[in-house]
């Protein structure tokens, strides 16, 4: 079945460590988001990708990294730069127009990051 | 500021006991408004898209509507399989990009 993988679900992180969460896709589809999404507020865009080898940043970079160096892998490395970093962290992908998504996002499951 | 507002946060429906959920925005250059339900401690699904105003789509007891300002998810007759937190997005053209901004979401919890 054709879907996005999102690991670990759960993961405790110490201050100042970096930590990556990994997100896979077998949709065949060009952009791939990551979105963070915390209690009482709407998911926030911290980077995109359109296409392989290239990213942009969203609204709420700082403190984050990623790589496309594959179609079906965006991996987020949250650093010790993130100030607050515990949060609900979704991975989702969508069938790329000229200026990108077209709305309709697949999602994972989610990885729930714990700073301890 | 570009704003996307849904209410109620939360709302309380016994099994069918129809109701409305609303999302407001305030979005220059809109170009699509997207609802998507969420279930706990999982990704959001993927609903429906609306893009123009007068604009209708339905699926099972749902039915999602869009005005020049706002957009109403219409649930009929609940059942407590419909219970979930459902989010409204709005799409707009942004550095070139279409960027979606979300609303914070509306809990809904249908008791039987």
């Amino acid at each position: 079945d054709g879907g996005i993988t999102q690991s670990p679900k759960y993961l405790f992180r110490k201050e100042g460590q970096n930590v990556t969460l990994s997100c896979e896709q077998n949709l065949n589809h060009d952009a791939m988001y990551w979105y963070r999404q915390d209690p009482g507020q709407g998911l926030r865009l911290i980077y995109y990708s359109q296409i392989v080898n290239d990213f942009q940043k969203g609204d709420i970079a700082e403190g984050y990294s990623v790589s496309r160096e594959k179609k079906e892998s965006f991996p987020l490395t949250v650093t010790s730069a993130q100030k607050n970093p515990t949060a609900f962290y979704l991975c989702a992908s969508s069938i790329g127009g000229k200026r990108g998504s077209t709305g309709e996002l697949f999602f994972g499951e989610g990885s729930r990051l714990t700073v301890l | 500021e570009d704003q996307v507002t849904q209410s109620p946060e939360a709302l309380r429906l016994q099994e069918g006991e129809s109701s409305s959920l609303n999302c407001s925005y305030t979005v220059s250059g809109l170009r699509g408004l997207f609802w998507y339900r969420q279930d706990p401690g999982k990704g959001p699904e993927f609903l429906f898209t609306l893009y123009s105003a007068g604009e209708e789509k339905e699926k099972e007891r749902l039915k999602a509507t869009l005005t020049k300002k706002e957009s109403f998810l219409h649930i009929t007759a609940p059942k407590p399989e419909d219970s979930a937190t459902y989010l409204c997005a709005v799409q707009k053209l942004s550095g070139g990009y279409n960027k979606l901004i979300f609303g914070a979401g509306t809990r809904l919890a249908v008791h039987p």
